[in-house]
């Protein structure tokens, strides 16, 4: 139940498209969910993070949609750059806890 | 402003060999956690430490210890290295009771090699 599914594992896109990775979990007490970019040798940073309460976020080319009922959230990379291509990892954590849990990642790969 | 900083970057140690990683939180952090990162996977919780006690723990058995200090710095151990062990050791700050901004940030990990 602590679990975070991702998918795909990998994703390689055209500079200018649109990438979209999608995440699901089980655990109804997680109740924050950020999505972390990671390039080789780097720490993960965070990219763009949200709570249940709202079911979309958007910030410059980032979006995350998330769905409650589904139990799922998405991010969403308009206008997919080169510099763009790093290992995507969703991420979600509850009220009680102070630790993430992380999905295993996609690596995105854009085309110039 | 520095953020989290790990050191040493790389380390290459001994199988049954014993090892110390180190932390150094964001400025205004007062919590460290510890994430083991294998190849090709995600970060997996180890422990978390907060006010110099290890508040929460992951699946990791008990070669894995830690330590807080009272500037909010931290160490990781781990003893009797296995080969499995080999990953990259991310350290992770953020604030115990931040009531809404609960961001952690990262530093850029200690890369483990077991031989």
């Amino acid at each position: 139940q602590q679990q975070v599914k991702q998918s795909p594992q990998s994703l390689i896109v055209q500079k200018g498209g649109i990438s979209i990775i999608n995440c699901a979990y089980e655990n109804t007490a997680f109740d924050y969910f950020p999505w972390y970019q990671q390039f080789p040798g780097k720490g993960p940073a965070l990219l763009i993070a949200i709570r249940p309460d709202v079911s979309e976020k958007k910030e410059g080319r980032f979006t995350i949609s998330f769905n409650k009922s589904a139990k799922q959230f998405s991010l969403h990379i308009m206008d997919s750059q080169p510099g763009d291509s790093a290992t995507y990892f969703c991420a979600a954590k509850d009220n009680y806890g102070q630790n993430f849990v992380f999905g295993p990642g996609t690596r995105l790969s854009v085309l110039p | 402003d520095a953020g989290v900083t790990q050191s040493p970057t790389h380390l290459i140690k001994t199988r049954g060999q014993q090892v110390t990683l180190r932390c150094s939180p964001k400025s205004g952090h007062d919590t460290v956690s510890w994430y083991q990162q294998a190849l090709g996977q995600g970060p997996q919780f180890i422990f978390q430490y907060y006010e110099e006690e290890e508040r929460q723990r992951g699946n990791f058995p008990d070669r894995f210890s830690g330590h807080q200090f009272p500037n909010y710095s931290s160490e990781l151990n781990v003893n009797a290295l296995l080969l499995g062990d080999s990953a990259l050791y991310l350290c992770a700050s953020s604030l115990f009771w931040a009531a809404f901004d609960t961001e952690a940030f990262f530093g850029q990990g200690t890369r483990l090699t077991v031989v």
